[in-house]
């Protein structure tokens, strides 16, 4: 398995509350990815980085924000976390952009926002 | 949108008979992937099939890729308990970095 740890894994916080999620690599990986799953929508696209420092907004952007200062770790950071925001989130990693190479997934966050 | 539509929604098949999903798409792409997702774990890879290649192999996968109806499927041979899951297809950007997930196939394999 690529060496992917996303924290944490569960987390219950309120309305209102900042909330940052953390995902670490040791593959020295270009891309990272960061995914929401909700029942009925699949997996959709939040942020995305294509280098340190690099990032690009995805399909369901608003209210969230990402840093990248190293290449091993992306953050993920809610700024004011909603109940919409309520969902599982997925961090991927790949070597390749554009679709060409597999992208390799951390297990997961469940982040209930109360 | 170059999301790719998976169907079936849901299937279930007696153990040892083959699993067949497919995978319908609006653009041209560059790959389409495949991956399997277990209850409550992250996404696996599975198998990645270039928009010039029409078949692909990987142990009891098969994949086909018709460009020209813009649709893929997945077979599952012999199937096992173990490959009860849910399966999704996904497809490049061609003009960035991302690639968009189907709300994927749930399969239920019967003992």
């Amino acid at each position: 398995d690529a060496g992917i740890t996303q924290s944490p894994r569960h987390k219950v916080t309120e309305t209102g509350t900042p909330v940052t999620l953390r995902c670490h690599q040791t593959e020295n990986h270009r891309y990272m990815y960061w995914y929401r799953q909700d029942p009925g929508h699949g997996l959709r696209l939040i942020h995305y980085s294509y280098g340190v420092k690099d990032t690009d907004k995805g399909e369901v952007s608003d209210g969230y924000s990402v840093s990248r200062s190293k290449t091993e770790d992306f953050l993920l950071t809610l700024e004011s976390a909603t109940s919409s925001q309520t969902s599982v989130y997925f961090c991927a990693i790949s070597d390749l952009g554009r679709g060409e190479g597999p992208q390799h997934f951390g297990d997961g966050t469940r982040l209930s926002i109360l | 949108s170059q999301q790719g539509e998976e169907d079936p929604q849901a299937l279930s098949i007696q153990e040892g008979e083959n699993a067949t999903m497919n995978c319908s798409y609006k653009t041209s792409i560059n790959n389409l992937q495949w991956y399997r997702q277990n209850s409550g774990r992250g996404l696996v890879h599975l198998i990645l099939i270039r928009s010039n290649e029409r078949e692909k192999h990987s142990g009891r996968l098969r994949v086909t890729l018709d460009t020209s109806k813009k649709s893929s499927s997945l077979l599952i041979t012999a199937s096992r308990a173990a490959d009860t899951a849910s399966y999704f297809c996904a497809t490049d950007g061609r003009r960035d970095d991302k690639i968009i997930f189907g709300k994927g196939t749930r399969l239920h394999i019967l003992p």
